[in-house]
This record gives structure tokens, C-alpha cells and sequence, in this order.
């Protein structure tokens, strides 16, 4: 099976905590992404990766750090939480380099919720 | 930058019925629109998507209208069912070669049956 794989499903924890998410696609993809899904459902693009390179670095705070060990994955970490970091974050991947007619590949994404 | 507005937040139909959603967008040198569907725990799946142009798509149910004129973008679902119930996203890609998606902030859709 090919597609999008991100764990935990769920992750609770306290402020000043650190988590990291992982995820791991395996179609082959050069592009990776991290999008922060609000209460709302609005999306934010925080981080992009083509090919282990971070090629977009939206403002987010630094307390977040994408982590990339080779192409097929793109793991998600957080230094000391806060509130408002509760979220839905999706993983998503891409065939080439993030260009304007690209498919976006998702995961089921990490709800987490900060206490 | 390109400023995309969708409408309506949510949408109640009855089985059978059609449901509409708009997209609104700013930039006239966008070149690629989609449609996504995010399931209930799920992420966003593509539904369909078409190049600046092509005016009108249809597949299994669905029809995309782009109106370039206007900057309006649509999704037609004919004759929902409650499968159908999901959060609708559209997106669109500022302009060729550019790698960033920006995407509506979602539609709920509840099929009655």
C-alpha cells in the first residue's frame, strides 16, 4: 500500500512539553509538507521539503522544527508546547517540487491537544 | 497575495439534492484550481482540479465551473447522498511555476437522508 502514513493519531500532553509527530510516504515523492489544521478547519502551510532541502519556512513560531532524515519522510517537532498549538497537523506529499498543477497526498494527520 | 474566500461555511441538502460551493480568488494570473474532501479523521483527499483553461469539468457527480471573468471557482455535487457529508476545500496555485497551494477555509456539508 502506498500513501501517506503520520503517528501518533492522537497525542495529549501539557504546556512546556515536547512532542514530535512523524510521517513517512511511500509514493515516491520528492516534496513533503506540514499544514496546521485549526478548530475551524483552516489550513496553514508551516514547512515544505523537496528532496531533504526546506524550501518554504512559513512564520512560525521557533519552537516548532521540521526534521528530515531522507526524502520519504518529514517528522514534526515541537519544543515546549503551548495552548494555541492544539491542532490537527497533516503531513502531505508531493510528486515534483511543489509546482502550481502538483496533487497533494495527505495523512490522516496528529489531533493534539495541549493541556 | 492571492486571497481566497469560500462560501458557504456550511450547507445542510436532503439525499437527492444538489449542493453548491463557491470560490472566490483575487489573483487573475491563477492557474490551477482543485477541489479537496476531508472526511471526518481523515486528511484532505483531491476530487478534482482543472488548469486556468478549462471552463467546465465533470466526473461521477461532479462539476467544476471556473469563471475567470468573475475569479469564481464552483463545485456542483448533483444529487448528493450522505457519503457525500464532508468538509469541501477548494485550492488554487497563485500562478504557473509557483509552488504554494492556497486553500479555502472549508465548507461543511451534511447530507440528509
Amino acid at each position: 500500500e502506498t500513501a501517506v502514513f503520520q503517528t501518533p493519531n492522537y497525542h495529549v500532553t501539557q504546556v512546556g512539553n515536547e512532542v514530535s509527530f512523524n510521517c513517512k510516504q511511500t509514493l515516491g515523492h520528492d516534496t513533503m509538507y506540514w499544514y496546521k489544521q485549526d478548530s475551524k478547519k483552516l489550513l496553514k502551510i508551516m514547512f515544505s521539503y523537496n528532496n531533504k532541502q526546506l524550501i518554504v519556512n512559513e512564520t512560525v513560531p521557533r519552537r516548532f522544527s521540521p526534521q528530515s532524515s531522507d526524502k520519504a519522510h518529514l517528522n514534526l517537532r515541537i519544543k515546549s508546547v503551548e495552548p494555541e498549538d492544539s491542532a490537527v497537523y497533516l503531513c502531505a506529499s508531493s510528486l515534483g517540487l511543489g509546482a502550481s498543477a502538483e496533487t497533494l497526498y495527505f495523512g490522516s494527520g496528529t489531533r493534539l491537544t495541549v493541556l | 497575495g492571492e486571497q481566497v474566500e469560500q462560501r458557504p461555511p456550511h450547507l445542510s441538502v436532503r439525499e437527492g439534492d444538489s449542493a453548491i460551493i463557491i470560490c472566490t480568488y483575487t489573483d487573475s494570473a491563477t492557474a490551477y484550481f482543485s477541489w479537496y474532501k476531508q472526511e471526518a479523521g481523515a486528511g484532505l483527499q483531491l476530487l478534482m482540479s482543472v488548469l486556468s483553461n478549462v471552463d467546465r469539468k465533470e466526473e461521477q457527480g461532479l462539476t467544476v465551473l471556473l469563471n475567470k471573468k468573475d475569479k469564481r471557482l464552483s463545485l456542483n455535487l448533483t444529487a448528493a447522498h450522505p457519503g457525500d457529508s464532508a468538509v469541501y476545500f477548494c485550492a488554487v496555485s497563485p500562478s504557473s511555476g509557483s509552488w504554494q497551494l492556497i486553500f479555502g477555509s472549508g465548507t461543511q456539508l451534511t447530507v440528509m437522508p
